[in-house]
Parts: C-alpha cells; sequence; structure tokens
C-alpha cells in the first residue's frame, strides 16, 4: 500500500515556465488536497477537491489550477512559475469527515 | 477567518527533559490534529482530539484539548533525540474541509 505519492520530489523552473506536479493516491480516499509550505507561515491550503469532478479554492489559490477526473489522481498544475511560487508543495488526502489526513513527502519546488 | 498560533516557535532541550508546545484557536476548534514533519519529509499523524478536555496519549506524547476547544498542548515526557522535528497542529474549522495549520514549533533535543 503506496498511500500517497508524489511527483516529482525536486524541481527548478525558469519564470514562465509551465509544470504539473502529481499526486496519486490509492487508498480510494475521496478528499485531496495541496498545500504549499513556507518559512514562516504554515502549511496554506492551495485547493481542495471532495470527489472526482469537484474542485474548490482553498487560501492561496492564485496561480495554480486543479482538476480531478479520477478518484485515485489530483494533479496540480503551475500555469505560468513565478518565483513567489519557490515553495515546498504537499498532498494529502483523507477518507472523510473526523479522520485524519495522509500527506504524501513533499515536492521541493524552485523557480528562478 | 480562524487562525492557529503555536509556542513557541522554536525549542531546544537536553535529553531526557520534558516539554510542552501550545497551539490556541482565535475560534472555537472542531477537532484539532497534532503531526510531526521530520526535516525535509511529509507529515506524519500524532493525534486527533475532538471533544472537550479530551486527553491522548501515544508512547511518550500526550495531547490535550481544553474544555473552551480553543487550546491544545501537546506534551512529550523525557525527550529523546527521535523526538526532533517540527510540530504542526491542524484544524477543519466547522468542518469546511479548508484545513487550517499553525506555524510549527521546531524541536531539537540534544543528547
Amino acid at each position: 500500500n503506496a498511500g500517497v505519492t508524489q511527483t516529482p520530489k525536486f524541481q527548478v523552473l525558469k519564470t514562465g515556465q509551465s509544470m504539473t506536479l502529481q499526486c496519486a493516491q490509492d487508498m480510494n480516499h475521496e478528499y485531496m488536497s495541496w498545500y504549499r509550505q513556507d518559512p514562516g507561515m504554515g502549511l496554506r491550503l492551495i485547493h481542495y477537491s471532495v470527489g472526482a469532478g469537484i474542485t474548490d479554492q482553498g487560501e492561496v489559490p492564485n496561480g495554480y489550477n486543479v482538476s480531478r477526473s479520477t478518484t485515485e489522481d489530483f494533479p496540480l498544475r503551475l500555469l505560468s512559475a513565478a518565483p513567489s511560487q519557490t515553495s515546498v508543495y504537499f498532498c494529502a488526502s483523507k477518507s472523510g469527515t473526523n479522520e485524519k489526513l495522509f500527506f504524501g513527502s513533499g515536492t521541493q519546488l524552485s523557480v528562478l | 477567518s480562524q487562525e492557529l498560533e503555536q509556542s513557541p516557535q522554536s525549542l531546544i532541550v537536553q535529553e531526557g527533559k520534558n516539554l510542552t508546545i501550545n497551539c490556541t484557536s482565535s475560534k472555537t476548534l472542531y477537532g484539532l490534529y497534532w503531526y510531526k514533519q521530520k526535516y525535509g519529509e511529509g507529515l506524519i499523524f500524532l493525534m486527533m482530539l475532538q471533544k472537550g478536555g479530551e486527553e491522548k496519549s501515544h508512547e511518550k506524547i500526550t495531547a490535550k484539548l481544553d474544555e473552551k476547544k480553543q487550546q491544545s498542548s501537546l506534551h512529550i515526557t523525557a525527550s529523546q533525540p527521535s523526538h526532533a522535528g517540527i510540530y504542526l497542529c491542524g484544524a477543519d474549522p466547522s468542518g469546511t474541509y479548508k484545513y487550517i495549520f499553525g506555524t510549527g514549533t521546531r524541536l531539537k533535543v540534544l543528547a
């Protein structure tokens, strides 16, 4: 049982480039979410999904796009990377209310 | 909007010492989660508290949620180097699925 898998682990982009961070879970969880972690800011919610075909914005959604075509996958797209998007990104999933979040191991992204 | 404030921001203790980390919410909590993050890794679930006055323990770590459900504490007894990392509290305000997290407490345990 792999849990929540994020790829890649590290990525360097140039300003203006686009890319997709991948997140997959094999626990049949309906809820999936993306966070960014910055020094002194804790984890901040970017986007989340409560099921296939349903997505919603979190606290810091600007510059990011998501879709949820399957229960297993929840990719995060950076449309035009900016240095302000340099951060560590975490994907998390859970099965229902009052259940714990399962986190991936993170993607460290640098935008030059 | 609801916010979680953690204190202290960082902590350095000698091995064997006890320590406490606090998490204070600006509004009533409807569930409080504690996670541990090893440097450069993902978050590991420690405990979840839901009821006012609830207390849970796992090995040498005890977490409590106060009666008013606005403050939680995480207490480590007889700390070990393996306890080192970043401790974060998190919550789901009013069951909206828009989870929030504290800024974290960095713990270092000196052998």
